[in-house]
């Protein structure tokens, strides 16, 4: 199994531009999230998926947008790219959401430049 | 301001030395969890503590939740190249959102 994946793995964008972070599992999970992770700040979570056809904010959702295709699919979305949107985003995945005794499995990461 | 502090933010340590990273905040957590995070990948879950005072072993891993459910620490013994990484603490305190620390970046030199 794949597990959860990814693209692209690296994406420099100029300041303005638009892109879209594709992220998609195959482990029948329930929830998916989206993190960014940026140096001495860990993870903050910036949009989860509960369910199919549910999307939240997390902590940090200004500037950006998800859809949840389907139950395999979750996708980022940055419509006008800023220099503090540079940084690395993990997808991740789980069975329900919230709960410690589920595990998260994550994606390997997209690295970010925005110029 | 993180919700969950580690320290140290760096270490580096020979290969067979023992060593402590901790896990503090001001709040109280449902539960914890620690994840290794190797270059260019991302976190694996490593264990989830849920009671305050838990003790738990995994090979030459000890982790403890602290009696107030506020802290945690991660001891490992006879430190080995292999557990070179990034560790990283997680707390549920309300069950709608992971709260990831700032992290710990382990080199253990050979």
């Amino acid at each position: 199994n794949a597990g959860v994946t990814q693209t692209p793995k690296f994406q420099v964008l100029k300041t303005g531009q638009s892109m879209t972070l594709q992220c998609a599992q195959d482990m029948n999970h329930n929830s998916m999230y989206w993190y960014r992770q940026d140096p001495g700040m860990g993870l903050r979570l910036i949009y989860y998926s509960a369910s199919e056809g549910t999307t939240d904010k997390g902590e940090v959702p200004n500037g950006y947008n998800v859809s949840r295709l389907n139950k395999r699919e979750f996708s980022l979305r940055l419509e006008s790219a800023a220099p503090s949107q540079t940084s690395v985003y993990f997808c991740a995945s789980s069975v329900t959401s919230f709960r410690l005794t589920d595990t998260q499995y994550f994606g390997p990461g997209t690295r970010l430049t925005v110029l | 301001t993180q919700l969950l502090e580690q320290s140290p933010q760096f270490l580096s340590i020979q290969e067979g030395e023992n060593l402590t990273v901790y896990c503090n905040s001001s709040s109280v957590f449902s539960s914890l969890q620690w994840y290794r995070q190797e270059p260019g990948e991302g976190p694996v879950l490593l264990v989830t503590v849920v009671t305050g005072g838990e003790v738990k072993k995994l090979k030459r891993l000890t982790f403890q939740f602290g009696d107030a459910r506020k802290d945690s620490s991660l001891h490992i013994t006879a430190a080995q190249p292999g557990d070179t990484g990034l560790y990283l603490c997680a707390g549920d305190r309300t069950g709608n959102q992971f709260y990831f620390g700032t992290g710990t970046s382990l080199t253990v030199i050979p």
